[in-house]
């Protein structure tokens, strides 16, 4: 079935490292691909999307490409801050489908 | 922005009774919400979609009669859980969409937290 599998947290780097949080997805069709971000006591937000193979969706440094060769979607920033800090989910979504498939989430602990 | 609340945020009960939990959508008419249930370091997991003024969809394994959803108005939505069990523990995460925009555009609640003693 369709599912999004993504790296388990958490992930502790310190101020201006790299970060990488792997996605993975198993889709029937052609998908959608979401990050989304929720701070601390916040409700999930739209960090970025891709809506077709080889986008490359992109906010506040953050970025992933939609690989379909590869069916990943890895979230990168290159100089992360603390206030990154935060539960990143990776989601799919199918073409004309009003449903979303959401990984488990990763946490992200930036230390200055 | 869009902003969608939650209430209670956190709610303990004694096995058997039943509680609801509203989802509103406070600047923004929303057609569609969506409930959702996280289990500890899982994903989240689609329980019902609601649009307003219709019986909800719910997925394949969700017990209708257990999680009633209503969806009286364009900014609320609650969701009941009925006859409470500590297997009902859980997170709950309410989202919607604004009304005309596309569907792949979701605002998420902050989310509620049932304890089921």
């Amino acid at each position: 079935g369709d599912s999004v599998t993504q790296m388990e947290g958490p992930v502790t780097l310190s101020e201006e490292a790299f970060l990488t949080i792997n996605c993975t997805y198993t889709a029937t069709g052609y998908p959608s691909l979401f990050w989304y971000v929720q701070y601390p006591g916040e409700g999930l937000q739209l960090l970025l999307k891709a809506t077709k193979a080889d986008d490359k969706g992109s906010n506040k440094g953050f970025e992933a490409t939609y690989r379909k060769e590869t069916t990943s979607f890895h979230l990168e920033k290159g100089s992360v801050q603390v206030s990154d800090s935060a539960v990143y989910f990776c989601a799919l979504r199918l073409y004309n489908f009003n449903k979303f498939y959401f990984g488990s989430g990763t946490k992200l602990n930036v230390k200055p | 922005g869009a902003v969608v609340s939650q209430h209670p945020s956190r709610v303990i009960c004694k096995s058997g009774t039943s509680v609801k939990i509203e989802c509103r959508s406070l600047d923004f008419q929303a057609t569609t919400m969506f409930w959702y249930r996280q289990f500890p370091k899982k994903s989240l997991m689609l329980m019902a979609t609601s649009n307003e003024g219709s019986k909800a969809t719910y997925e394949q394994g969700v017990e209708k009669d257990k999680f009633l959803i209503n969806h009286a108005s364009l900014t609320l939505s609650t969701l009941t859980v009925t006859s409470a069990h500590p297997e009902d523990s859980s997170f709950y995460i309410c989202s919607a969409t604004r009304q005309g925009a596309r569907t792949d555009t979701q605002y998420f609640g902050p989310g509620t937290r049932l304890t089921v003693l």
